[in-house]
């Protein structure tokens, strides 16, 4: 049972030009969400998070969107660039619980092309 | 941000000997890390969420009696591979969480690579 999915496993964009990655769940007692990057044989690098009373959260080049009722998260990098190009990871825990546990997607790899 | 040490990086054995990989959180101390296993081109699956001083909670699926971990101080975890065979290769990698304002934060070591023939 995939609790958290990214159903697109590659993108590719053209530097300059937005990226979009996107994710899905399905847990409802889900009410935080991060993005991690990877790259391989690294551990993964946090990027951004939201919390559930959020619909979105800035940071610099990174934006996420929370739509809670579609259960769906989005990464926005603008402008992308070749350095952003490594495997982007969606994750959720239920924050409430304070068990720490995240939920992880399969992965998406972002190719950015200069 | 946060620093957690991962050794080691890469660890290539023979099949049925046993591996130990640490981690460290440099800079803080974490109550709580995590240990997750990620096979090429997979997610990464939580293992086992260990606990300072208490034994590891373990999910659905994980030997414990294989998967040996420890959690002796605030700042250092343990996983060790017992009799390790060619299934367990994977990418192993450790977190430690940190209770932040807006919600918490894991930051992950840079991970093992085991290698086991």
């Amino acid at each position: 049972d995939q609790q958290v999915k990214q159903n697109s496993p590659s993108l590719s964009v053209q530097e300059g030009r937005i990226s979009i990655l996107n994710c899905d769940y399905t847990n409802s007692m889900f009410d935080y969400f991060l993005w991690y990057k990877k790259y391989p044989a690294e551990g993964p690098t946090f990027l951004i998070s939201i919390s559930s009373i959020k619909d979105k959260n800035e940071d610099g080049r990174f934006t996420v969107f929370l739509n809670k009722s579609a259960k769906h998260l989005s990464l926005h990098i603008v402008p992308s660039q070749p350095g952003d190009s490594a495997v982007y990871f969606c994750a959720a825990s239920e924050w409430s619980s304070n068990t720490g546990k995240l939920i992880f997607g399969q992965g998406t790899t972002l190719q950015v092309k200069p | 941000g946060a620093v957690v040490s991962q050794h080691p990086s890469r660890v290539i054995c023979k099949s049925g000997t046993s591996v130990k990989i640490e981690c460290r959180s440099l800079d803080f101390q974490a109550t709580t890390m995590f240990w997750y296993r990620q096979f090429p081109k997979q997610s990464l699956m939580l293992m086992a969420t260990s606990n300072e001083g208490s034994k590891a909670t373990y999910e659905q699926g994980v030997e414990k009696d294989k998967f040996l971990i420890n959690h002796a101080s605030l700042t250092l975890s343990t996983l060790t591979v017992t009799s390790a065979h060619p299934e367990d290769s994977s990418f192993y990698i450790c977190s430690a969480r940190i209770a932040a304002a807006e919600g918490e934060k894991l930051f992950f070591g840079s991970g093992t690579q085991l290698s086991v023939l």
